[in-house]
């Protein structure tokens, strides 16, 4: 069965520090494996990562994929109070429909 | 440019009632889907459809039916509402395999459903 698993469930720091939050999964037919934000409302997308080792970055997030490991991280520096979130790991697989598999989330809150 | 349109945002069910959330997407994707996040948890999901016409169970799909038969247009019924059922519901659609499909998914804004 495909599984997505992220750790830690929730984390609280202050804000500057630097955060990362782990993903790792375990699917047939992989094709990508996807980040995502979600604040109050509808998940919003932040990276797509296909390929091992090429670290994906936008402002203070990066992201890297393993996919001999299996797993990706997602790294937050200088981390401020409108990081606060829930951060999903999706894995895309290939099969009769494109589907995404979600983990749970990290519910990440940044404190003063 | 709308993308996903859900409704309604809030609803509330007493046990055995029905009801029907309506997804509408103006991006001309093929594949929708539907999916439910319970508190503290991730996205599970319930039917997906690759077309007008093809509908398909995701995980979670006891309790509820889809249609689609329109590519715009994927509702999704729950026919005797039971309380297993409060969560928030979310629609989605995405590019199809022949646009070189990434797997990026677009959200509508969720609709939460109480069921008491």
């Amino acid at each position: 069965e495909d599984k997505v698993v992220q750790s830690p469930l929730s984390l609280v720091v202050h804000e500057g520090d630097t955060v990362t939050l782990n993903c790792s999964y375990e699917v047939t037919n992989f094709r990508s494996l996807l980040w995502y934000k979600q604040e109050k409302k509808a998940p919003t997308f932040l990276f797509m990562l296909t390929s091992s080792g090429i670290e994906k970055k936008s402002g203070r997030l990066s992201s890297i994929l393993d996919k001999k490991e299996l797993f990706s991280i997602l790294n937050i520096t200088a981390t401020q109070t409108g990081d606060s979130a829930i951060y999903l790991c999706a894995v895309h697989f290939t099969g009769t429909a494109s589907k995404l598999t979600f983990g749970t989330g990290t519910r990440l809150q940044v404190t003063l | 440019n709308a993308g996903v349109t859900q409704t309604p945002k809030f609803r509330i069910l007493k046990i055995g009632q029905s009801m029907t959330l309506q997804c509408t997407q103006d991006m001309n994707h093929n594949y929708m889907y539907w999916y439910r996040q319970d508190p503290g948890m991730g996205l599970k999901l319930i039917y997906y459809s690759v077309g007008a016409g093809i509908t398909d169970k995701g995980e979670v799909p006891n309790g509820y039916n889809v249609s689609r038969s329109t590519t715009e247009d994927f509702p999704l019924r729950l026919e005797l509402a039971a309380p297993s059922q409060t969560s928030v519901y979310f629609c989605a659609s995405s590019y199809g395999a022949w646009r070189g499909n990434t797997g990026e998914l677009f959200f509508g804004e969720g609709s939460r459903l109480t069921v008491l």
